[in-house]
């Protein structure tokens, strides 16, 4: 069971616009930066957007990053097949560990 | 560019050790916080362990701490892992990760292909 909280699974057409949630607390998301992170199947993770909204280098600004409280979102616009991946959400705990979400898993349909 | 290259896996009994590499080379290892993530199969994200980049501090996720061991040598700019007294649930791929660090905590921004680990009887 993952300290972070998103859901399993979402889907969208190509071109359409999709939300990813990452529900955690006041010990994590809430006094700390999220991180956003795309795995394409058979792949390593990739670090998509960082500080909450910093996107990393060379990712489009179809990618968007957004937090609020305790809660954080990734949107992607403009859906793209290339898109089809797990999307983690992660951030640090002041227990001094590292948490991710559990993963959602993205269908451009 | 930035790469991390992982190597060690393999398939090990219960109870057995692994000790994992991580050979870094476009950047110096000594400068930055290195983090272990590993991923069971179909499985989510977790976090393992950091050693930080004055090489002194190093915390452990609670699954692991007092049976994995994470190290470095800065003179070969690799990172290592000691895995012991392996169990079942610790299969996994096991990434070397680079982290940046802002003001409590880090994140992620290169990552290995990873090195799997399959404990089994």
């Amino acid at each position: 069971q993952s300290v972070l909280t998103q859901p399993p699974s979402v889907s969208a057409a190509p071109g359409q616009k999709v939300t990813i949630s990452c529900s955690g607390s006041s010990s994590n998301i809430g006094n700390n930066y999220v991180a956003w992170y795309q795995q394409l199947p058979g792949t390593a993770p990739k670090l998509l957007i960082y500080e909450n909204d910093k996107r990393s280098s060379e990712i489009p600004d179809r990618f968007s990053g957004s937090k609020s409280g305790t809660s954080a979102t990734l949107g992607i616009t403009g859906l793209q097949t290339g898109d089809e991946a797990d999307y983690y959400c992660g951030t640090w705990d002041n227990s001094l560990i590292a948490v991710f979400g559990g993963g959602t898993k993205l269908t451009v349909l | 560019q930035v790469q991390l290259v992982e190597s060690g896996g393999g398939v090990v009994q219960p109870g057995r050790s692994l000790r994992l590499s991580c050979a870094a080379s476009g950047f110096t290892l000594s400068r930055y916080g290195m983090h272990w993530v590993r991923q069971a199969p179909g499985k989510g994200l977790e976090w393992v362990a950091v050693i930080s980049y004055e090489g002194t501090n190093k915390y452990y996720a609670d699954s692991v701490k007092g049976r994995f061991t994470v190290s470095r040598d800065t003179s070969k700019n690799t990172l290592s892992l000691e895995v012991n007294s392996l169990r079942t649930v610790d299969t996994a791929v096991f990434y070397c990760v680079r982290g940046l660090r802002y003001s409590s905590g880090w994140y992620f921004d290169s990552w290995g292909q990873g090195t799997l680990v399959t404990v089994s009887s």
